[in-house]
């Protein structure tokens, strides 16, 4: 069964607009982290924010902030002031507390950005 | 720079040739972790480390292998390479890997290609 949901298609966003990126999860295990990690076209992987299932407030780095919403299940990234170096793919990704341990990340399919000038 | 090095960056090989990747994690890591990225099954988690000992294994083929040396590095070892084996592989770690807030840093990834 698909963990994390990204089914937005491919989004073009003006620069210094604000975009915002939805996740949905799925979970029964109430002790769990969500986690968004941006992908540029060069390849490697880069760990943008972390949302714990347990923390009171929404997650903020910088010009990324995470709109959690335990009760929907989703945790959606807003990038504010777009700049040309997002445009990327962003991966949404869940840790479920489970086994003890056991630390794997389940992955969304992504969403695709391009920052228009 | 996520501190995590892989190497080789590139590798092109052919059916049935065996490979191995390398990985090196963040200075204070313990814990490793392998994925696959490919187009059709997307990010997949293969295999986790902890300390030298496995932790936990995912969609890992039994044609492929890996392990943690006493140093912390990480091989992950793939034979009897197929086509469909071609994918960006990636190395992350974490400082425990036994905790939810525990953040995966990522390698560069190597990309391999099986002609």
């Amino acid at each position: 069964a698909q963990k994390i949901t990204q089914t937005q298609p491919g989004m073009f966003v003006q620069e210094k607009e604000a975009v915002t990126l939805d996740c949905t999860y799925d979970t029964s295990d109430p002790s769990y982290g969500l986690f968004w990690y941006k992908q540029p076209s060069s390849g490697e992987m880069i760990f943008l924010i972390y949302q714990g299932s347990y923390d009171q407030q929404n997650a903020t780095e910088g010009r990324y902030s995470l709109n959690f919403q335990k009760a929907r299940k989703s945790a959606n990234l807003v990038i504010s002031a777009s700049q040309l170096g997002d445009s990327a793919m962003y991966f949404c990704a869940m840790r479920e507390e489970g086994n003890y341990g056991n630390n794997r990340l389940a992955f969304g399919k992504g969403n695709q950005v391009v920052v228009i000038p | 720079d996520s501190g995590v090095t892989q190497t080789p960056k590139h590798l092109i090989t052919a059916t049935g040739q065996r490979v191995t990747l390398r990985c090196s994690p963040r200075s204070g890591d313990l814990s490793v972790y392998w994925y696959q990225q490919s187009l059709d099954q997307g990010l997949q988690f293969l295999i986790q480390y902890y300390n030298g000992e496995e932790r936990a294994k995912g969609n890992i083929l039994e044609r492929f292998s890996a392990q943690q040396f006493p140093d912390l590095h990480s091989e992950l070892n793939l034979s009897s390479l197929e086509l469909g084996d071609s994918a960006l592989y990636f190395c992350a770690s974490s400082v425990r890997g036994t905790v939810a807030q525990d953040t995966q840093y990522f390698g560069p990834g190597t990309r391999l290609t099986v002609l």
